[in-house]
């Protein structure tokens, strides 16, 4: 079985200002992949970031990086250099490589509400 | 521009209305997806198709029905709805496979609401 925590609701950053979205998971599978999604109130869900069990490196795409910590089960989303756009509901997900093709589990997700 | 597209954007029917909701994508994805998303809630798993054959339905009513014709195209037929199924509903593609990991690509979703 596999679960997804994320324990901040709803958080504010100001514009331009880094801001830390956590994330913790727990899995019994050994290979797995984290996933981090935003969702704006147009609705479309738009795939941000992802990072392999395996991977030595935090990811990193553009403004988002990973920090992720194996032994805590954390992998949370670091945006630098907020902006008014990056407000929106974020989603960390994971999917493990031996579970059903494609089978996901979502966190309950954070609002990200970025102030001019 | 999406490359995961849902049609229609917007639905309004009433509880013995049959309708159909649409989703494409020529991304060469093998695996195709169907969500619920209730508000402020995360998106709940209905269905997977993987090579065009249904591989997981997670105990959805009959009322909902998803065809896949080819690999590019996935529907969901619904019938009977109640007013509790009125929610956000979101096509997702990606590759299919235990050696590939990659985020899914979502459509931009259909408001359901029935009435």
């Amino acid at each position: 079985a596999q679960k997804i925590t994320q324990t901040q609701p709803g958080m504010f950053v100001q514009e331009k200002e880094a801001v830390t979205l956590d994330c913790t998971y727990d899995t019994s599978d050994p290979s797995y992949g984290l996933f981090w999604y935003k969702q704006p109130s147009s609705g479309e869900m738009i795939f941000l970031i992802y990072q392999g069990s395996y991977d030595q490196q935090n990811a990193t795409e553009g403004r988002y990086s990973l920090n992720f910590q194996k032994a805590r089960k954390s992998a949370n989303l670091v945006i630098s250099a907020s902006q008014l756009g990056d407000s929106a509901m974020y989603f960390c997900a994971m999917r493990g490589v031996n579970t059903n093709a494609g089978k996901s589990t979502f966190g309950d997700g954070t609002t990200l509400t970025v102030k001019p | 521009d999406t490359e995961v597209t849902q049609t229609p954007k917007h639905l309004v029917m009433g509880m013995t209305n049959k309708k159909s909701l649409k989703c494409e994508q020529h991304m060469g994805h093998r695996a195709m997806y169907w969500y619920k998303q209730k508000a402020k809630k995360p998106p709940e798993l209905m269905f997977v198709y993987s090579y065009e054959k249904l591989s997981i339905n997670e105990s959805v009513p009959s009322r909902f029905s998803p065809e896949c014709p080819n690999s590019s195209l996935l529907n969901l037929h619904l019938h009977a709805l109640q007013p509790e199924d009125s929610a956000l509903y979101l096509c997702a593609s990606s590759q299919p496979g235990t050696g590939e990991i990659e985020g899914y690509t979502f459509g931009s979703g259909t408001r359901l609401t029935v009435v």
